[in-house]
């Protein structure tokens, strides 16, 4: 399972974009690129999931790179209730299932 | 998708006692997974459960400490045997997405919030 890395916290403001990098270097090639959202007391939710390229859904756009090496999380014009922990993970699908291991996070604070 | 519930949703216990954490899928689940939160920290995989065998766990856990039953595709317990106060965190069940074939979309219990005293 490849290790990631992402900065521990990050601040912004309401209506702006978030753009939360993700580092991956030993991806494997079976690998996808999942992201998921924690507010507090509660588990970590789905955010959206990618291998390669753009992914776009309603809450939010992912970006990969050629190299998968890295990839960035984008929030369109945040929120307040948007503050939350979000975690990157990568994990090789093939078979199914594939147990999570979660990394840092970064946690998003997002003002008035 | 899946609905998980949790029982009980937060416990204070005395150090030395047990806890057993309930987990209740609302679909049929080959692997349930449970994790630990502690306070401002990032999820830790305890062990991974298949209906009909022994969990595997992994590094840092052990099946004394953290003995796991899967008695069906639907449930799961884990048990926190003879508490301390290090044990105070949150405890989360987990399933992962099976129609859609999706490895990387999982889905979580509220969790349980234990306090050892």
């Amino acid at each position: 399972l490849a290790k990631t890395t992402q900065p521990i916290s990050m601040d912004s403001y309401e209506g702006q974009e978030v753009n939360i990098t993700c580092s991956h270097n030993n991806i494997a090639t079976n690998d996808y690129i999942t992201w998921y959202q924690q507010f507090p007391s509660q588990g970590p939710r789905f955010i959206i999931q990618g291998y390669k390229t753009k992914v776009t859904n309603e809450v939010a756009s992912l970006f990969i790179p050629a190299d998968r090496k890295s990839s960035t999380l984008s929030l369109p014009r945040v929120s307040l209730s948007d503050t939350a922990v979000y975690y990157c993970l990568v994990g090789d699908i093939i078979g199914g299932t594939d147990k999570l291991i979660f990394g840092t996070g970064t946690r998003l604070q997002v003002f008035p | 998708s899946a609905v998980i519930s949790q029982k009980p949703s937060r416990d204070i216990c005395q150090r030395g006692t047990s806890l057993t954490i309930q987990c209740q899928v609302d679909s049929q689940v080959t692997m349930m997974f449970w994790y630990r939160q502690q306070p401002g920290q990032s999820l830790t995989l305890i062990a991974t459960a298949n209906q009909g065998s022994e969990a595997t766990y992994e590094s840092g856990f052990v099946i004394d400490k953290f003995p796991i039953s899967r008695p069906n595709l639907t449930f799961s317990t884990l048990t926190v045997s003879n508490m301390s106060p290090e044990d105070s965190s949150i405890y989360l069940c987990s399933v992962e997405d099976q129609e859609g074939m999706k490895g990387g979309e999982a889905f979580f219990g509220q969790g349980t919030r234990l306090t050892v005293v």
